[in-house]
């Protein structure tokens, strides 16, 4: 099967701790994305990243950080500098084409944070 | 600045009723526009995608959208609504006068379709 999957889907930490959310997809897409889910907000952009070992800032970067070692994996650490980390995260990817464009997000199932 | 508008938190409908889930947006070059849905605790399903062409399209589960570039908006409408339909839908675009892979997502329209 074909899809992006998400690891843990629940995750507990303590305040303090730093935690690391997989995502990994096997679509062959080149450009990945981290939202961060809140009640009545709609999904806000964390990171984004269109190859390997290059990555950017999305609108609510603080806190966050991300690597993109391989294509098929962009994982997402949650640090302690991140105030308010309890949240529903979502991985996305798409296609670029040959323009650079991209299409459609194919999402993850989702992560479920609580820290307290 | 780019933006999605979804106007209306909740909408509700009656089972086999027509729906409309609204959606406009403004952007500084020509839109790539998106619907997608989300049933609880679970990541986004993609519905339909306006990016060139007609301006009705046609989606999943019955679902279509249509394109006015003057209203600047891309409403959701389905003909028969069903009560599996209920769900958060949400309003994607990318800006591709922006130089950008960024998509703006609006902040999502829970519909219930009532039996």
């Amino acid at each position: 099967d074909g899809g992006i999957t998400q690891s843990p889907k629940y995750l507990f930490r303590k305040e303090g701790q730093n935690v690391t959310l997989s995502c990994e997809q096997n679509l062959n897409h080149d450009a990945m994305y981290w939202y961060r889910q809140d009640p009545g907000q709609g999904l806000r952009l964390i990171y984004y990243s269109q190859i390997v070992n290059d990555f950017q800032k999305g609108d609510i970067a603080e806190g966050y950080s991300v690597s993109r070692e391989k294509k098929e994996s962009f994982p997402l650490t949650v640090t302690s500098a991140q105030k308010n980390p309890t949240a529903f995260y979502l991985c996305a990817s798409s296609t670029l084409g040959t323009s650079g464009v991209s299409y459609e997000q194919y999402f993850g199932p989702g992560t479920r944070l609580t820290v307290t | 600045a780019q933006s999605v508008a979804q106007p209306e938190d909740q909408v509700n409908v009656a089972e086999g009723n027509p729906l409309t889930v609204k959606c406009t947006y403004s952007v500084s070059g020509n839109p790539y526009l998106f619907w997608y849905v989300q049933y609880p605790n679970r990541g986004l399903q993609f519905l339909l995608k306006y990016i060139t062409g007609d301006n009705l399209v046609k989606g999943s589960y019955g679902f279509e959208a249509e394109f006015n570039k003057s209203q600047t908006s891309f409403h959701l409408k389905k003909p028969s609504a069903l009560v599996s339909d209920s769900a958060l839908y949400f309003c994607a675009v990318r800006d591709m006068g922006s130089g950008t892979y960024k998509y703006i997502f609006g902040t999502g329209t829970r519909l219930k379709v009532l039996a």
